[in-house]
């Protein structure tokens, strides 16, 4: 049973435009959401995370939003770049619970075009 | 740079054949994790050390076994790989619970 869901398997958009991936979570307990970027051939990178006392973080292009009632969030990337071309894994975790376990969504691939 | 290192990146072996997979850091976190991501999949954790405390994730087969000697290193012990365990092994570090974790480039296995 998947905790965290990544519906879209790639995402495609244009330079400049705005991306937004999408992300569900179905475990309550989660508090901590966290955002990776992986390109081929090297592991993941933390790109932006949120606790769930928040609603928006914020740093630089991207934005990350949660909706704890709807237990959704997104992140932004404004204005997309080709560089930002990646697969993007979604992640939650229970930081109070003191749980050290990040639970992974499948990831988006998206591709910016120049 | 500090950083999560894998060795080595590809990794062949026949089935039933023990392997290592061996991930160092220089970050000196307190935390490493084994993660397993198998094509179009969500990475899945398998274990973590918290210091030198063992977690083992109840799913985890007993084939997976790990070893941390000290604070830099951490292997992955596969004792006897069948063709449903290639896949791209992924070694983490964090420096304490709920923190961002920091990914070495993987391992990808293949069993013959």
């Amino acid at each position: 049973d998947q905790q965290v869901k990544q519906n879209s398997p790639s995402l495609s958009v244009q330079e400049g435009r705005i991306s937004i991936l999408n992300c569900d979570y179905t475990n309550s307990m989660f508090d901590y959401f966290l955002w990776y970027k992986k390109y081929p051939a090297e592991g993941p990178t933390f790109l932006i995370s949120i606790s769930s006392i928040k609603d928006k973080n914020e740093d630089g292009r991207f934005t990350v939003f949660l909706n704890k009632s709807a237990k959704h969030l997104s992140l932004h990337i404004v204005p997309s770049q080709p560089g930002d071309s990646a697969v993007y894994f979604c992640a939650a975790t229970e930081a109070q619970g003191g749980s050290e376990k990040l639970v992974f969504g499948k990831g988006t691939k998206l591709t910016v075009n120049p | 740079d500090a950083m999560v290192i894998q060795n080595p990146r590809y990794q062949v072996t026949q089935f039933g054949k023990p392997v290592t997979l061996s991930c160092s850091q220089t970050l000196n976190h307190n935390v490493m994790y084994w993660y397993q991501q198998k094509s179009s999949q969500a990475p899945k954790l398998l274990f973590h050390y918290y210091d030198k405390d063992f977690n083992n994730e109840a799913d985890t087969p007993d084939n997976f076994q790990s070893r941390r000697p000290n604070t830099s290193f951490c292997f992955l012990d596969i004792r006897s790989p069948g063709l449903g365990d290639a896949a791209m092994y992924l070694c983490a570090t964090s420096r304490s619970r709920g923190q961002p974790q920091h990914f070495g480039d993987g391992t990808r296995l293949s069993i013959l």
